[in-house]
């Protein structure tokens, strides 16, 4: 069974581009959820998605946006990009949005703004 | 939630069994511990998760204490690529993924 896929695994943008990352769940999982993980915060909750719907917000600008299409793949923008977004971006999915803990994560996405 | 409390940094020699405590004295009757490891640069990895009997999988082994406010994870042949930082986190059945977060976790070295 394939994990969860994120693509691109690396990437550098500089000062105000913008950039979308994808997120391909685990076969039959649902729910999928974004995180952005940095040496000085830790990991940081971004936005969960459930059946196309998005369920919950982290506490970050309207820079930062996500959707889920229909296959249950989703992908997140950062429009105007700044140099505090430079992170490792992780996307996990879980079994039919239920709490139980066990979230699959991908690899992730490293940015670097330059 | 239960807050979790790991110490820093541990080394193991490899082939030996690495044994990460972890104390959640203030987890509540319907909390689970879970455990999870990150591989630098790479993203975090469920390892195995219990609520008050001891669990094993292919990966690992969860002890949990009777009282329930502490644990041990153990890896019971350690290798190279067992070097990870290690997570332990307490979760109730209806703990959301927004509030999902790591600390500082047990870097485990395992030495050749």
């Amino acid at each position: 069974k394939a994990g969860v896929t994120q693509t691109p695994r690396y990437l550098i943008k500089t000062r105000g581009q913008q950039v979308t990352l994808s997120c391909s769940p685990i076969s039959g999982h649902r729910s999928v959820s974004w995180y952005q993980q940095t040496p000085g915060q830790g990991l940081q909750f971004l936005f969960e998605y459930f059946s196309e719907t998005q369920r919950n917000k982290g506490n970050f600008p309207g820079r930062f946006s996500g959707r889920q299409f229909s296959n249950s793949r989703s992908e997140m923008n950062v429009s105007t990009l700044e140099l505090g977004d430079s992170a490792l971006y992780l996307c996990a999915s879980n079994l039919q949005g239920e709490n139980t803990g066990e979230l699959f994560f991908g690899e992730g996405s490293r940015l670097t703004v330059l | 939630d239960a807050k979790t409390t790991q110490p820093t940094s541990m080394d193991c020699a490899e082939g030996r069994a690495a044994n990460l405590p972890c104390n959640h004295s203030t987890i509540s009757g319907n909390e689970y511990v879970y455990w999870y490891r990150q591989i630098h640069s790479q993203g975090p990895q469920y390892i195995i998760h219990g609520l008050k009997n001891n669990e094993t999988n292919e990966m690992a082994s969860l002890i949990i204490t009777e009282d329930r406010k502490s644990s041990t994870l153990i890896l019971p042949h350690a290798t190279l690529r067992d070097t990870a930082v290690y997570y332990c986190i307490v979760r109730g059945p209806n703990f959301g993924n927004e509030k999902l977060t790591f600390g500082t976790g047990t870097r485990l070295t395992i030495i050749p």
